[in-house]
């Protein structure tokens, strides 16, 4: 099936452990993003890739890391740094053409 | 100012009445606009697209552009209990760039 699959769905850490959550696609977008959301609140930007090799901070940048070694996967780091990493994550292609995002069905961080 | 701003809500619509939810956004060079519905719990999902200033109609779904207003609309006719989620508005900054912010998002409710 095509589109974009992230893992894991749930995921649990204990503070002051990096935790890498993983999104693969297989749509040949070129550009992908990282997008957090908290509780009744929209979803804000951590970062984006638009090319293999390359990324951008989005606007909550800090306390998080990315690469993008190939074109088919962006996985997000949480580190230690991030100080309330409790949070709805979300990984999205875009498609070259519309722009249009295509969004996987998310990882749900608990920092316990 | 925010670049993307979007009444929270909740609106509540009676079933079968049309539900218009509203979206202003900042940057004048914004070229594409999307309004994604997110159910709670779930990922976004996209609904319809627009590019260009006026109107598009896609089923119960219309969408309205406004570009000199800084305005986009989503009107969505005979409400259906299953339209009640948020609703995200999400320009695309920039004539090249990549990079797209979301609004905070409508709760809309549909009362039987």
């Amino acid at each position: 099936d095509g589109g974009i699959t992230q893992s894991p769905k749930y995921l649990f850490r204990k503070e002051g452990q990096n935790v890498t959550l993983s999104c693969e696609q297989n749509l040949n977008h070129d550009a992908m993003y990282w997008y957090r959301q908290d509780p009744g609140q929209g979803l804000r930007l951590i970062y984006y890739s638009q090319i293999v090799n390359d990324f951008q901070k989005g606007d909550i940048a800090e306390g998080y890391s990315v690469s993008r070694e190939k074109k088919e996967s962006f996985p997000l780091t949480v580190t230690s740094a991030q100080k309330n990493p409790t949070a709805f994550y979300l990984c999205a292609g875009q498609d070259r053409e519309t722009g249009e995002l295509f969004f996987g069905e998310g990882s749900r961080l608990t920092v316990l | 100012q925010k670049e993307v701003e979007q009444n929270s809500g909740p609106l509540s619509v009676p079933e079968g009445a049309i539900a218009s939810l509203n979206c202003t956004y900042s940057d004048r060079g914004s070229q594409s606009f999307f309004w994604y519905r997110q159910y709670s719990g779930k990922s976004p999902e996209l609904i319809m697209s627009i590019y260009s200033n006026g109107d598009k109609e896609d089923g119960r779904f219309t969408a309205q552009l406004n570009k000199a207003s800084q305005y986009v609309s989503l009107l969505i006719r005979d409400s259906q209990p299953s339209d009640s989620a948020t609703y995200l508005c999400a320009p695309r900054l920039g004539s090249s760039a990549s990079k797209i912010i979301f609004g905070s998002g409508t709760r809309l409710s549909i009362r039987p």
